[in-house]
């Protein structure tokens, strides 16, 4: 089955520093690959997603990218702020099977004023 | 914006008991999904459910578990005879035809 692995477990940067979160995946009909951005003790919410069509997606000051030959892809957040404050998930997933989400172990940033 | 809706928020129960976690998916969505996290620790697939039967599940989801849509807005993951490592938050997820799951806000169930 699917193996995710995330780095780092946690990441302090300053505020307005760039902060990068890398993930591998194993199973190469893995096709959709979000990232959710979780809060202390709120529900895991989509920030980006980009699927295996297509190496880079951006939305203002996060991207995403993708190396499907490697089976890793980045998260990529610009100009931090202190309400990045969180905990975000990589997920793989495969939209030709029923889709569950295999996540990566999560990485904690804290962005310091 | 429709969101997933999930009962109670915080479920306490002795071992050994059962307990019914209820969730109600977004309303055209057709894929639904438990997932639980434990305290600190990434989320984990428990099952995936279409067309009213189970599409896949993981190998925590066992003969202890078991998932209904009772009717046509429900969706509910029964766990009987509850044990201390059940304890965690429970999220059920929903989508409509590719992609992005919708998580509901979570139930925290601890088991005593």
């Amino acid at each position: 089955g699917e193996n995710v692995e995330q780095h780092p477990s946690t990441l302090s940067v300053q505020e307005g520093d760039s902060a990068v979160i890398k993930c591998t995946y194993s199973d190469s009909a893995s096709n959709y690959f979000p990232w959710y951005k979780q809060e202390l003790g709120k529900r895991p919410q989509l920030i980006i997603d980009i699927r295996s069509n297509v190496g880079e997606k951006k939305d203002q000051r996060i991207a995403v990218t993708l190396n499907k030959t490697a089976k890793h892809f980045s998260l990529h957040i610009t100009e931090t702020q202190p309400e990045d404050s969180a905990v975000y998930f990589c997920a793989a997933s495969s939209t030709d099977s029923w889709g569950k989400f295999q996540f990566g172990a999560g990485t904690q940033v804290v962005v310091t004023p | 914006e429709p969101e997933v809706t999930q009962t109670p928020s915080h479920q306490v129960t002795q071992m050994g008991q059962e307990v019914i976690l209820r969730c109600v998916p977004i309303s055209n969505h057709l894929y639904f999904y438990w997932y639980r996290q434990i305290l600190g620790q990434k989320v984990e697939f428990l099952v995936s459910f279409y067309n009213n039967e189970i599409s896949e599940k993981s190998e925590i989801f066992d003969d202890q578990f078991s998932v209904e849509r009772p009717d046509g807005s429900n969706f509910t993951l029964k766990i009987r005879s509850t044990k201390l490592e059940d304890s965690a938050m429970y999220f059920c997820a929903s989508r409509a035809t590719r992609g992005e799951q919708f998580f509901g806000p979570g139930t925290r169930l601890t088991v005593l």
